[in-house]
């Protein structure tokens, strides 16, 4: 039972470069939610979803799409990325809103 | 103002105190409530679900306050290996049912 999985670990981008970051997970969660971290800042909610071809945006949605067509996967695609999304990314999934989320180890990703 | 605040910190405090963290949440629809923890460079884990009648787990108390919308993390007797970032999250409420909230955290060093 791997939990959830994350890909890669670390990226370094050029500005304007595009790129999907890769989140699966094995516990058959329907809520499934991207997140990123700065210093100070804590969390924010980038995209979330409920379940299978169904999302929402969170808090800074800008400049990021995502797609849930199987219940496991949710990946987060930079368009153009750009300097500001240099920041430390994680998956998370969840049985429900009200039940502990699992993170993926995380995404360390540099806009250069 | 931010849906969920919490103070950063840092505390540092001996081996063997005890410490109190508090949060506040804004928004009066929320229905979960949970603290987790966040070591240096790695993913968050849920250290605990807060319940409205207050719930403990072994040096660890967790109060919440729904009239005053402010959760409490209390730790008795504290370890080297407590030393970590403590994060409040709280669920979005109706409205922002399917929406996970995180405080930016509030870092703890225990010393020696």
């Amino acid at each position: 039972n791997a939990g959830v999985t994350q890909t890669p670990k670390f990226q370094v981008l050029k500005t304007g470069q595009s790129m999907t970051l890769q989140c699966a997970q094995d516990m058959n969660h329907e809520y499934m939610s991207w997140y990123r971290q700065d210093p100070g800042m804590g969390l924010r909610l980038i995209h979330y979803s409920v379940g299978a071809g169904i999302t929402d945006q969170g808090e800074v949605p800008n400049g990021y799409n995502v797609s849930r067509s199987t219940t496991e996967d949710f990946p987060l695609r930079l368009l153009s990325a750009a300097p500001s999304q240099t920041s430390v990314y994680f998956c998370a999934s969840s049985y429900s809103i009200r039940t502990e989320a699992f993170f993926g180890q995380g995404t360390r990703l540099t806009v250069v | 103002r931010k849906e969920v605040e919490q103070d950063p910190g840092p505390f540092n405090v001996p081996e063997g105190a005890t410490v109190a963290f508090n949060c506040t949440y804004s928004n009066s629809a929320s229905q979960s409530f949970f603290w987790y923890r966040q070591d240096c460079r790695k993913e968050p884990k849920l250290l605990m679900s807060v319940y409205s009648s207050g719930n403990e787990d072994g040096r660890f108390t967790a109060q919440l306050n729904r009239a005053s919308q402010y959760i409490s993390l209390l730790i008795r007797d504290s370890k080297l290996s407590d030393s970590a970032t403590y994060l409040c999250v709280v669920n979005g409420g109706v409205q922002g049912a399917q929406k996970l909230v995180f405080g930016q955290g509030t870092r703890l060093t225990i010393n020696p």
